[in-house]
């Protein structure tokens, strides 16, 4: 059973950077497409960064100046940079396996969230 | 952009069915996938592929998909089924978008 786990700080400061990072268990990180996807308190679920194990990244295109997906396949990790921060980046962070077959795409197995509060 | 438009909220009574809706220009012309979120949890997968229920997800959860409009059934609704549900489509220019999500209250 593949099980997904975010960490990083739950409170960055306004203009800062957040990084988060996902670590993978129960699978490999190889073979497969990997993404982030966040929810503002009390609001739905906003796609903005997916990257396939081999390094190919694709952001949302509002969010894409200031966003930095990348892979580290030896820890079976996979990480999210934002940079330029500001109170609208709050939002429960989830990191996600993305399933891509033909033209079918959907997200299978999530993370538990971790809460990340922009304020000074 | 694309978009795809939920109902903000759907009421059932124990027993009966419910059909949650997600409208997008062309929409079955793609492939829809579901999530449903209980309070304080993670989106858990129902339905992928508009019709495809994963491993694990209940027989009453199914999925259709057409002209411009996907729909979640729930067949003999639980109160365990009480959650947000959340549709999900893939668009080539705007990549994975949701639905604004649909709560559903079973009374």
């Amino acid at each position: 059973q593949v099980q997904l786990q975010e960490s990083g700080p739950g409170l960055v400061k306004p203009s800062e950077t957040l990084s988060l990072t996902c670590t993978v268990s129960g699978g490999s990180i190889s073979g497969y497409y990997w993404s982030w996807i966040r929810q503002p308190p009390g609001k739905g679920l906003e796609w903005i960064a997916y990257i396939y194990y081999s390094g190919t990244p694709n952001y949302k295109y509002s969010l894409k100046s200031r966003l930095t997906i990348s892979v580290d396949t030896s820890k079976n990790q996979f990480s999210l940079k934002v940079s330029s921060v500001t109170a609208a980046d709050t939002a429960v962070y989830y990191c996600a396996r993305l399933i891509q077959t033909g033209s079918s795409r959907y997200f299978d197995y999530w993370g538990q969230g971790t809460l990340v509060t922009v304020s000074s | 952009s694309y978009e795809l438009t939920q109902p903000p909220s759907v009421s059932v009574s124990p027993g009966q069915t419910a059909s949650i809706t997600c409208s997008g220009d062309k929409l079955g012309e793609k492939f829809a996938c579901w999530y449903q979120q209980k309070a304080g949890q993670s989106p858990v997968l129902v339905i992928y592929q508009d019709t495809k229920r994963p491993s694990g997800i209940p027989e009453r959860f199914s999925g259709s998909n057409s002209a411009n409009t996907a729909t979640l059934t729930i067949s003999g609704t639980q109160a365990m089924d009480e959650a947000d549900y959340y549709c999900q489509a893939w668009d080539s220019s705007t990549a994975a978008v949701f639905g604004g999500g649909t709560k559903l209250t079973v009374l």
